[in-house]
Formats: structure tokens, C-alpha cells, sequence
């Protein structure tokens, strides 16, 4: 079956540092990727997409590129903040179906 | 922003009752889904609904779970008898179109705390 697979966390960074989340997945179709983001207290928030290999996803400085080679769907911020603080969920959706299928999760802690 | 919306913000329960939870998806939008999440795990999918039936559902979603679409605005779930384990945040979400790849937008969930 479809499985998402993230780096554990807490991940802690001091502010402007370089970030990157590891995302990889196995799916029977051609999935399409996301990377949602959780801040605390509030719901689940989708920060980018990308819907076919080699498309680069985008949003508020965080980036990740769908690589079906590596089966692999990392984000990547070159310079964190402390507003970034929150728990990120890589999922996938595989093709013909209504469900999502979410990693673990990984919490982020930056600090000033 | 055209935004989910959920009642209540958490809810405690007696193990055995039922409880409704309630979701308000975007208005314009066509499926709709229930997840929930344990605390310390994974978000986990219950169920789509789509034209007042239910499209997909998983193993979690057993003879205990239900949905309703009971008008033209509100998406409910609900737990005839809940047990212990039922305890976890439940999310609803809500996407516009029928296509694959499609966002679906979540709302704040609801935490169910079972006695």
C-alpha cells in the first residue's frame, strides 16, 4: 500500500538557518505530493504541492521537487524564522483515489 | 478566505455515548473527508463523501462511524458508541473539484477526549 516516510523530529534550528525535511514515499500510481503545516493550536495548512515528477512546489520561502527517481519529495527554506516554528506532514494522493496518506510528521523548532 | 469550519473545538465524552461532529466545508466545494488523529501519530483517513454518498472509506471506518450531509451547508460524523480508543482529534476537509491531485483544505479539527 501507499506510505509516506519522514525524518524524525523535533528538528531545532537557530533563526536564518538552512532547512531541509526529508520526504520519501512508495504509491502504486502516479501520486500527487503535498506538504502541509500544523501551527500549534490550529488545523492541518497546505504550504505547496506538486502534482507530476520533476514539478518544484513553492510557497513563503519553502520549496520541494517531486523526484520520481528517488521516489523523494524534501522541503527545503533557506532561511528559517521563528514564525516557522509548527509540526510539517509530507502526504501524498495516489491516483484514482480520495484519500491522503500522511507521514509522521516533523516538528520544527526554530529558535532566535 | 473561504475557510472549513468545526464544532466544537473539543468535546469530552462518556464511553458508550454518541457524539456528532460537526463540519461546515467550503461552499462551493464537492467532496468531502473525515481523518483523525491519534495523539503522537499519523493522520489517518476515515472516509470521503461525494453526491450524499460515501466514495471511500477505510478499515478504521467501521459499523460504529457514520456521515451525514444533512443540508445543504453542514458534513457530520458521527460515533454511535464510542470507546477509549476514539479519543483523537478529528479533522474535516473539503475539496472543490472531482479530478485527481486535487487540495483538500482542512479545517482546525476537533478534539474528542472519550472518558
Amino acid at each position: 500500500g501507499d506510505s509516506v516516510t519522514q525524518m524524525e523530529g523535533p528538528v531545532t534550528l537557530s533563526e536564518e538557518a538552512f532547512l531541509t525535511i526529508n520526504c520519501t514515499y512508495t504509491a502504486t500510481g502516479y501520486p500527487s505530493l503535498f506538504w502541509y503545516v500544523q501551527y500549534p493550536g490550529e488545523g492541518l495548512q497546505l504550504l505547496l504541492k506538486a502534482t507530476k515528477a520533476d514539478d518544484k512546489g513553492s510557497n513563503k520561502g519553502f520549496e520541494a521537487t517531486y523526484r520520481k527517481e528517488t521516489t523523494s519529495f524534501h522541503l527545503e527554506k533557506g532561511s528559517v524564522q521563528v514564525s516557522d516554528s509548527a509540526v510539517y506532514f509530507c502526504a501524498l494522493l495516489d491516483t484514482g483515489r480520495r484519500a491522503l496518506t500522511f507521514g509522521s510528521g516533523t516538528r520544527l523548532q526554530v529558535q532566535p | 478566505e473561504p475557510e472549513v469550519t468545526q464544532t466544537p473545538s473539543h468535546q469530552v465524552t462518556q464511553m458508550g455515548q454518541e457524539v456528532i461532529l460537526r463540519c461546515v466545508p467550503i461552499s462551493n466545494h464537492l467532496y468531502f473527508y473525515w481523518y483523525r488523529q491519534i495523539l503522537g501519530q499519523k493522520v489517518e483517513f476515515l472516509v470521503s463523501f461525494y453526491n450524499n454518498e460515501i466514495s471511500e472509506k477505510s478499515e478504521i471506518f467501521d459499523d460504529q462511524f457514520s456521515v451525514e450531509r444533512p443540508d445543504g451547508s453542514n458534513f457530520t460524523l458521527k460515533i454511535r458508541s464510542t470507546k477509549l480508543e476514539d479519543s483523537a482529534m478529528y479533522f474535516c476537509a473539503s475539496t472543490e473539484l472531482a479530478g485527481g491531485g486535487d487540495t483538500q483544505y482542512f479545517g482546525p479539527g476537533t478534539r474528542l477526549t472519550v472518558l
